[in-house]
């Protein structure tokens, strides 16, 4: 079956600092790659994606890049504010499988000023 | 682009209460639609998963129950409330293998 395993939280951080939050996944076939943020009280969104091995997926200064050979995703950024505290997901899904996507247990990151 | 409305936004309900949560979903057609729950922590818990009208897929046993009686119409009840089903209640749809997500319900029983 599939699953992704994330690194347990909450990490705290001050701001500026660097973010590496760590994903490591087991899939049958070929997954496309996810990381989903959840501010407090909210909704997820899509934070990034990769869908190929080496592919790199960025957005608001966030970045992954999809790693076939260590079956990994690790999320980081340069420099963290304070507006990035929030629940990060790492999540797969496998083209022609189930319907469902698989997604891992959620890592909190707390950003102090 | 698709958006997905979740309405209530909260509720409290007496144990032994019925419950009734709607999602609709704008922008799209023949969404695979998704109900999740966040308990207390972090994690997501599939409840329900649609790939039509009228075809639910129960992901874990328990006194609730879906329904999709349109096609971008995904309704969640209980006929009794437990304390257990106190959480914060997602739906999400899914296009090309990305989800997408509502605001949430945040359910309190009490």
């Amino acid at each position: 079956g599939n699953s992704v395993t994330q690194m347990e939280g909450p990490v705290t951080l001050s701001e500026e600092a660097f973010l590496t939050i760590n994903c490591t996944y087991t899939a049958t076939g070929y997954p496309s790659l996810f990381w989903y943020v959840q501010y407090p009280g909210e909704g997820l969104q899509l934070l990034l994606k990769a869908t190929k091995a080496d592919d790199k997926g960025s957005n608001k200064g966030f970045e992954a890049t999809y790693r076939k050979e260590t079956t990994s995703f690790h999320l980081e950024k340069g420099s963290v504010q304070v507006s990035d505290s929030a629940v990060y997901f790492c999540a797969l899904s496998v083209s022609g499988g189930s319907y469902i996507p698989t997604f891992g247990r959620g890592t909190s990151l707390i950003v102090h000023p | 682009s698709q958006t997905i409305h979740q309405w209530p936004a909260t509720l409290v309900q007496p144990v032994g209460s019925p419950l009734s949560l709607e999602c609709t979903v704008e922008g799209t057609s023949n969404p695979n639609l998704y109900w999740y729950r966040q308990a207390a922590g972090r994690g997501l818990q599939l409840l329900f998963y649609s790939v039509g009208i009228g075809q639910i897929s129960s992901e874990v046993p328990q006194n609730l129950s879906a329904s999709r009686p349109q096609d971008r119409q995904f309704i969640l009840s209980s006929k009794k409330l437990l304390l257990s089903d106190s959480g914060f209640y997602l739906c999400a749809c899914t296009r090309s293998y990305e989800q997408y997500f509502g605001p949430g319900t945040r359910l309190t029983v009490t």
